[in-house]
């Protein structure tokens, strides 16, 4: 069974600085590693999707990297704002029977 | 505009009063997908259709179901509720293309309290 660990939980950081967000996979059966944003009572917002395939994808400030071998993956968040605080999630699509699988996610806070 | 559509947004019922969630998605995404998310324990799979008339269970299936006899349409059932069902709801779509898949898209969530 997948199992998807987020480290840190929590993180706060003061404004502008770079940071990195980690996900650990078990199974490196996957379709896909995804990142996500939550706000607070809200839906998921899709933040950068990696195919198995692939090393890396960045948009913006992010960049979010994908090493299968080691069951890896990082979200990088360069000059971080304010408004980026948020709950991260990651999540593997598995290609064993097709499930998908959540970390905890970490809960980030930026300082003004 | 591509999304996906979830009712109702909140919802306070009986304990075993049926219910249906809705979920509808405009991007004709094979896959489609229900999960909770909990304090503490984060998003879980509920079921998931890998297409039409496919169904499977995820990781916390019991005391739903799901039916998915159209491509854009996979209502979540509830045939008899009980509090510890109270969650919130998100539903989501994606779609397989040459070996992979797409990104998910989710819907706003719905947050069903059963007393």
């Amino acid at each position: 069974k997948q199992e998807v660990t987020q480290i840190p939980a929590a993180l706060s950081v003061p404004e502008g600085e770079n940071l990195v967000l980690n996900c650990s996979f078990t199974d490196s059966a996957i379709y896909n590693l995804q990142w996500f944003r939550q706000d607070p009572g809200k839906g998921l917002t899709s933040l950068l999707l990696i195919q198995s395939s692939q090393r890396e994808q960045t948009s913006g400030r992010l960049n979010a990297s994908l090493d299968k071998s080691s069951g890896r993956s990082t979200l990088y968040i360069a000059a971080s704002q304010p408004g980026d605080s948020a709950t991260y999630l990651c999540a593997s699509h598995n290609t064993n029977a097709g499930k998908s699988t959540f970390g905890d996610g970490t809960t980030l806070t930026v300082k003004p | 505009e591509a999304q996906v559509t979830q009712n109702p947004r909140y919802l306070i019922t009986v304990t075993g009063k049926k219910l249906t969630v809705t979920c509808s998605q405009n991007m004709n995404h094979e896959y489609m997908s229900w999960y909770r998310q909990d304090p503490g324990l984060g998003l879980r799979q509920i079921y998931y259709s890998m297409n039409v008339e496919v169904t499977d269970k995820g990781d916390v299936p019991e005391g739903y179901k799901v039916s998915r006899k159209e491509k854009r349409n996979f209502p979540l059932i509830l045939e008899s509720p009980s509090p510890n069902q109270t969650s919130l709801y998100f539903c989501a779509s994606s779609s397989y293309l040459g070996g992979s898949s797409t990104e998910a898209f989710f819907g706003q969530g719905t947050r069903l309290t059963v007393v």
